[in-house]
């Protein structure tokens, strides 16, 4: 049973575009919500998280948005660049130093 | 911020030998540490959960005489896998865990095993 659902698998945009990455959760005890942004041959990093108390959060050019009732968040790159080519990882977590759960992961790729 | 540092990160063995992989948590103390592997192009799986001073906790299919976890201190995890074979190359991540840091991960170590 895949806990954490992620989708598109990849996802293609011109530079400058805002890709936009979605994620539906199961669990309704998970608390926390983070996404990664992974290179190839590196671990992940963590770009952005967010809790169930707040609809939106923003970090410089990256937003979470959250829906609890849907049981939804999605990551929007604002002006997306070149070099933020990579893999992203939704996840989520329940309280406590519980292990993150992760979606399946999407290929992005801006191209010039 | 919070840095975990992971060694090595290209390890090449031959089959029937075992291989360490150390997971410092350099500038915090880790309660928790997670081991992730993650064949190409897909997700992290989750191995095991350790806390430190206990028996780690494995994931339904991973065999825990195979991959050997040790939580010594609240800095240090390894992760041994014992008499590798070709099937156990992939790459391993660690993560660290503590209250108010959140999750931290290592680099990861790209096992080949020949």
């Amino acid at each position: 049973q895949q806990q954490v659902k992620q989708s598109p698998q990849s996802l293609i945009v011109q530079k400058g575009g805002i890709p936009i990455i979605n994620c539906a959760y199961e669990n309704t005890a998970f608390d926390y919500f983070p996404w990664y942004q992974q290179f190839p041959g590196k671990g992940p990093a963590l770009l952005i998280a967010i809790r169930p108390d707040v609809s939106e959060k923003k970090e410089g050019r990256f937003t979470i948005s959250f829906n609890k009732s849907a049981k939804q968040f999605s990551l929007h790159i604002m002006d997306s660049q070149p070099g933020d080519s990579a893999t992203y990882f939704c996840a989520a977590s329940k309280s406590g130093n519980t292990p993150l759960v992760f979606g399946k992961g999407t290929r992005l790729s801006v191209i010039a | 911020g919070a840095v975990v540092s992971q060694h090595p990160s290209r390890v090449i063995c031959k089959s029937g030998t075992s291989v360490k992989i150390e997971c410092r948590s350099l500038d915090f103390q880790a309660t928790t540490m997670f081991w992730y592997r993650q064949f190409p192009k897909q997700s992290l799986m989750l191995m095991a959960t350790s806390n430190e001073g206990s028996k780690a906790t494995y994931e339904q299919g991973v065999e825990k005489d195979k991959f050997l976890i040790n939580h010594a201190s609240l800095t240090l995890s390894t992760l041994t896998v014992t008499s590798a074979h070709p099937e156990d190359s992939s790459f391993y991540i660690c993560s660290a865990s503590d209250t108010g840091i959140g999750y931290t991960f290592g680099s990861g170590t790209r096992l080949t095993v020949v």
